[in-house]
């Protein structure tokens, strides 16, 4: 059974940093790219970066870029995100989710955690 | 950027109710798109990939269409448990917009 178990969240300054983290199991890590998507109270869903397999291609959403880097250990089957520099605006749930495949094609983010909250405030 | 539209943002309807909802994306995306349920405090669930693919497990009273710009996801028979916000999603390039949402709720 594919699992994604979020941690990491909490309140933290305007300014601050914080450093997500997602553990994967009940399948091959490595073989997936993944992705963390957030929800701000009451808002929509926005992608905000993905990472390929292998970790050498990684893309971001312009809201983040230059301030959150996503990475992964595939010897720990985990996924993170450090965020820095973070603003009110970033107050969200943050979700990983797994991409899915079909062939080599990207079709979906097909299983995601329960979430994580981060809430900027001072 | 590409852009999604959702249409419509709320949608009430009765149990039974056969019920659509539109996403038209801002240019061609081929069939990169799937839609997603979300209930209240819960984490995104897939539905629908590749524009009309079924995901296991998904009830077959859902069903997806469309390509390019115009695509649907329509509901045959509505069910209590599918009051649910909806989020189509395009895969086609970067950004991996989301459309801003569909609220369904159960008259």
């Amino acid at each position: 059974e594919v699992q994604l178990l979020e941690s990491g969240g909490g309140l933290v300054q305007p300014g601050g940093s914080l450093r997500l983290s997602c553990a994967a199991s009940g399948f091959t890590f490595s073989s997936y790219a993944m992705n963390w998507v957030r929800q701000a109270p009451g808002k929509g869903l926005e992608w905000v970066s993905t990472i390929s397999g292998g970790g050498g291609s990684t893309y971001y959403a312009d809201s983040v870029k230059g301030r959150f880097t996503i990475s992964r250990d595939n010897s720990r089957n985990t996924l993170y995100l450090q965020m820095n520099s973070l603003r009110a605006e970033d107050t969200a749930v943050y979700y990983c989710a797994r991409t899915g495949v079909v062939v080599t094609a990207t079709v979906s983010f097909d299983y995601w955690g329960q979430g994580t909250l981060v809430t900027v405030s001072s | 950027d590409i852009q999604l539209t959702q249409s419509p943002s709320f949608l009430s309807a009765s149990v039974g109710d056969r019920l659509s909802i539109t996403c038209r994306a801002s240019q061609g995306i081929s069939s990169y798109l799937a839609w997603y349920q979300q209930k209240p405090g819960k984490a995104p669930k897939l539905l629908i990939y590749a524009a009309s693919t079924l995901q296991s497990g998904v009830p077959s009273r859902f069903s997806g269409s469309g390509s390019g710009t115009e695509f649907t996801l329509t509901i045959s028979s509505l069910q209590p448990e599918d009051c649910a916000t909806y989020y189509c999603q395009q895969l086609n390039s970067y950004p991996r917009t989301f459309g801003q949402g569909t609220k369904v709720e159960i008259k």
